[in-house]
């Protein structure tokens, strides 16, 4: 079974802060993860694609990728309350699924 | 670009009708197209996968028959609900792959349907 977690929040982060969301996955060979932001009732956009271990930055965000770790995670800098939505992280796993799976998304919050 | 878009955006319908839902890239050629539904507060779940001019692979628990997709060009799939039920409501967001980033999936607007 192919699984992505991610802890569902919500998190919530005062204006201004760095917000650190987290996801793990199941599949040690997977190569291409992604994240995805949401607005409630909107579908997902993409925010960050990465596939090599270590920082891949885009303006206020950052995705972190560990292969050993099997973990990928996407900083925010200088959160704004329009930074509020779910956020999507998805994996292609490999072995001829060729397709995502997602997690079930954490809920972040970014108060004035 | 990769503009994914969808129609209709939301449609109400009584029970026992059909519905068709359309998604359309629409500035780059897309190889496969996926159709996921989405029920409130709950992540997406992948219904089927479309290739062109191939039947779609579908997800277990997926009733083939129900929801019938064709991808009849590379920038057109279509989802049609057949016989829908008030269980049948819900967020129908379809995804397409492009051809020259091809792990990544670019989002159609979504469509909201309703069932009486």
């Amino acid at each position: 079974q192919k699984e992505v977690e991610q802890n569902s929040g919500p998190l919530s982060v005062p204006e201004g802060a760095i917000a650190s969301l987290n996801c793990t996955y199941s599949d040690r060979v997977s190569q291409s993860f992604f994240w995805y932001r949401q607005y409630s009732g909107i579908s997902p956009e993409l925010i960050m694609s990465i596939y090599s271990n270590g920082d891949k930055e885009d303006g206020r965000f950052t995705a972190q990728l560990n292969k050993a770790s099997q973990y990928v995670s996407l900083l925010i800098r200088d959160s704004q309350p329009s930074d509020s939505a779910t956020y999507l992280c998805a994996v292609n796993f490999s072995g001829g699924y060729n397709k995502l799976i997602f997690g079930a998304g954490t809920r972040l919050a970014v108060h004035p | 670009g990769a503009v994914v878009s969808q129609h209709p955006s939301w449609v109400i319908c009584k029970s026992g009708t059909s519905v068709k839902i359309e998604c359309r890239s629409l500035d780059f050629q897309a190889t496969t197209m996926f159709w996921y539904r989405q029920f409130p507060k709950q992540s997406l779940m992948l219904m089927a996968t479309s290739n062109e001019g191939s039947k779609a692979t579908y997800e277990q628990g997926v009733e083939k028959d129900k929801f019938l997709i064709n991808h009849a060009s590379l920038t057109l799939s279509t989802l049609t609900v057949t016989s829908a039920h008030p269980e049948d409501s819900s967020f129908y967001i379809c995804s397409a792959r492009n051809r020259i980033l091809t792990d990544t999936q670019y989002f159609g607007p979504g469509t909201r349907l309703t069932v009486l």
